[in-house]
């Protein structure tokens, strides 16, 4: 089946760094890929939609500048938290969507848990 | 516009006994719908999804759920749960074609707990 590798599962990093989150689509191609946040004991919440090629588009009330994504091939996508605070401390999941498939073409990775310090 | 609702925050059964697990869902658009399973610390797994097939779905581990159109839900069922099934599990609601058809919108979350 179709899966998605997102590395690093765990990172800890200290306030005003910054750190790169990978999403990698490994069995298929995925010109759409899209990022979440979740707190803890909520929901996931959408914070950008990255496209293979173009920008992302981002949910309202999600920081471009301090979300970079780049989506530069069909099977990889990074988001990168620039100058994180411990605010930004979240587990953060990406899925991306099999060109394939028609509508419902879904797989998640892992997660990753950040940690600001 | 969509929307999903899941009606119980937690829910918590005896090993062996039957789960229910209740989605209700509003859709402006033919949903899709599915169901994932989130253990801790861990990403999504998908345990089953409708796409205007049968309305009676059938996925991993057992659980199944069924498409209510009169109802606007997709209620996710186990005959017997095993320990192993607590988790947290999410409905989710898409439409099922046109260019907002990659817009999926999660439910809060039922946290499951099994008591042995």
């Amino acid at each position: 089946g179709a899966v998605v590798s997102q590395h690093p599962s765990r990172v800890i990093c200290k306030s005003g760094t910054s750190v790169k989150i990978e999403c990698r689509s490994l069995d298929f191609q995925a010109t759409t890929m899209f990022w979440y946040r979740q707190f803890p004991k909520q929901s996931l919440m959408l914070m950008a939609t990255s496209n293979e090629g173009s920008k992302a588009t981002y949910e309202q009330g999600v920081e471009k500048d301090k979300f970079l994504i780049n989506h530069a091939s069909l099977t990889l996508s990074t988001l990168t938290v620039t100058s994180a605070h411990p605010e930004d401390s979240s587990f953060y999941i990406c899925s991306a969507r099999d060109d394939r498939a028609r509508g419902y073409g879904y797989t998640f990775g892992s997660g990753t848990r950040l940690t600001v310090v | 516009a969509q929307s999903v609702t899941q009606l119980d925050s937690h829910v918590s059964v005896s090993e062996g006994t039957p789960v229910l697990l209740r989605c209700n869902y509003s859709s402006s658009y033919s949903p899709s719908l599915f169901w994932y399973v989130q253990h801790p610390n861990k990403g999504l797994q998908l345990l089953l999804k409708y796409t205007s097939a049968a309305t009676l779905v059938k996925g991993i581990n057992g659980f199944e759920a069924e498409f209510k159109k009169s109802e606007t839900s997709f209620h996710l069922t186990k005959p017997s749960a095993h320990m192993s099934d607590a988790a947290e599990y999410f409905c989710v609601v898409s439409p099922s074609s046109g260019a907002g058809s990659y817009q999926l919108t999660f439910g809060k979350g039922t946290k499951l707990s099994v008591i042995p």
